[in-house]
């Protein structure tokens, strides 16, 4: 089974408004770490947010916020004001337990190619 | 740099041949992950080093493909005998060791493109 599903392949979304990018999870770890990371057309994967599975408030930072429902087991990422500079992929990202799986390696899913339209 | 720092940028390797990529991980960065990432995909996890301990190999696909950090510093990927299917975007990325209970961001490389023709 999937650990992490992202089911938007694709998303395009017109410039200022904003944007939601799907993720759902699967760990039975009660400790784990939610990432996003943004890869352009560069190749590097540049880290937007992180959201322990113990925080009591979704994460926020700057025009990227996480809405985080534990129950359902979905870590969605929110960009408010979308930029040009924002087309790019978005990947979803889980390190289980404390330590993290193999020492805190990241699994990630299929990630979401998010294109701003001006 | 201060960032992850990976080399080269892109590798063109006729089938057969051996190849090596370079990692320069953030000076201090007890952590060193090693991804590959296929055309389409999100990366996959192949091995992990704690200074220069390989703790974890259980991502590397065959016992073709090699990873060392000798120093704790700079890691080498080697890829022998490169089949088609190792085409692939190889990311590096670095982070501090956390302590229990907290999380450190990892940091990535450009990483290297590797073409097997």
């Amino acid at each position: 089974a999937q650990k992490i599903t992202q089911t938007q392949p694709g998303m395009f979304v017109q410039e200022k408004e904003a944007v939601t990018l799907d993720c759902t999870y699967d760990t039975s770890d009660p400790s784990y770490g939610l990432f996003w990371y943004k890869q352009p057309s560069s190749g590097e994967m540049i880290f937007l947010i992180y959201q322990g599975s113990y925080d009591q408030q979704n994460a926020t930072e700057g025009r990227y916020s996480l809405n985080f429902q534990k129950a359902r087991k979905s870590a969605n990422l929110v960009i408010s004001a979308s930029q040009l500079g924002d087309s790019a992929m978005y990947f979803c990202a889980m390190r289980e337990g404390p330590l993290g799986g193999s020492q805190g390696n990241l699994i990630f899913g299929k990630g979401t190619k998010l294109s701003v339209k001006p | 740099g201060a960032g992850v720092s990976q080399s080269p940028r892109y590798k063109v390797a006729k089938r057969g041949q051996d190849v090596a990529l370079r990692c320069d991980p953030i000076s201090g960065h007890v952590s060193l992950f090693w991804y590959q990432q296929a055309l389409g995909q999100g990366p996959e996890f192949l091995t992990y080093f704690q200074n220069e301990a390989q703790l974890d190999k259980s991502g590397l696909p065959s016992d073709r493909f090699f990873a060392e950090r000798p120093e704790g510093s700079v890691s080498t990927l080697k890829i022998q005998r490169t089949q088609q299917e190792d085409s692939a975007v190889y990311l590096c990325a670095s982070s501090l060791l956390f302590r229990t209970g907290a999380d450190t961001e990892a940091f990535f490389g450009q990483g290297t493109r590797l073409t097997v023709v």
